[in-house]
């Protein structure tokens, strides 16, 4: 079975444009939390969405947007680029809403880099 | 919120079991804890998952001790492929907030 599967692996954009990561969930799992890792830090939580509703929203600004698709596959996007929004991004899967012990399985990452 | 404190870094070198120990004084009641591995440029990896005293698979073990404000992944006999970054992580797997922190760089020297 196919892990999650997230593209583009790299992409790079200068400040002020927009961009939009894609995430496909393992097959079953109905819930896709992204998460952005910038160097040297752990992963930051910034959405998660079970059955195409937002479930919870991290500590980050309007510019970022999500959304899950009928498939559960889902997009992240990201407006007015800033410098600071150079990071690897993470989209993790998982079976059910949680609430319970279990795993996450996570891609391999989406490496934005912002110029 | 239960946060975490981890080292920040540990040396070991090869064939040595491996202790790395997490802080976690205000674990709540229904909190797991579970250790997750990651490689530059890569995804974290599951390693392993507990709630109270000790849990062993595969590739590592996670003592727990009855006041679960603490916990130890030991892994045994490590190689050079376990050099990676791991994470001690408190909470419920589907929580919305899960928190990373720095996590703890292992460097496993020949």
């Amino acid at each position: 079975d196919a892990g999650v599967t997230q593209s583009p692996t790299h992409l790079i954009k200068t400040r002020g444009q927009q961009v939009t990561l894609r995430c496909s969930p393992i097959s079953g799992h109905k819930s896709v939390s992204w998460y952005q890792q910038v160097l040297g830090q752990g992963p930051q939580f910034i959405f998660q969405y079970y059955e195409k509703e937002e479930r919870g929203r991290g500590n980050f600004p309007d510019r970022f947007s999500a959304r899950q698709f009928p498939n559960y596959s889902s997009e992240l996007n990201v407006n007015a680029l800033l410098l600071g929004d150079s990071a690897l991004y993470l989209c993790a899967s998982l079976k059910g809403t949680g609430g319970y012990g279990g795993e996450l399985f996570f891609g391999e990452g989406s490496r934005l880099t912002v110029l | 919120l239960a946060k975490t404190t981890q080292p920040i870094s540990m040396d070991s070198y090869e064939g040595q079991e491996v202790n790395i120990t997490c802080s976690h004084n205000n674990i709540a009641t229904n909190d797991y804890i579970t250790w997750y591995q990651q490689f530059p440029s890569q995804g974290p990896r599951f390693i392993i998952q507990g709630y109270k005293t000790k849990v062993t698979n595969e590739v590592a073990s996670l003592f727990i001790p009855a006041d679960r404000k603490s916990s130890t992944l030991s892994l045994p006999r490590v190689s050079l492929s376990d050099t990676a970054v791991y994470y001690c992580l408190v909470g419920l797997t589907g929580a919305n907030n899960l928190f990373f922190g720095t996590g703890t760089r292992l460097t496993v020297i020949p």
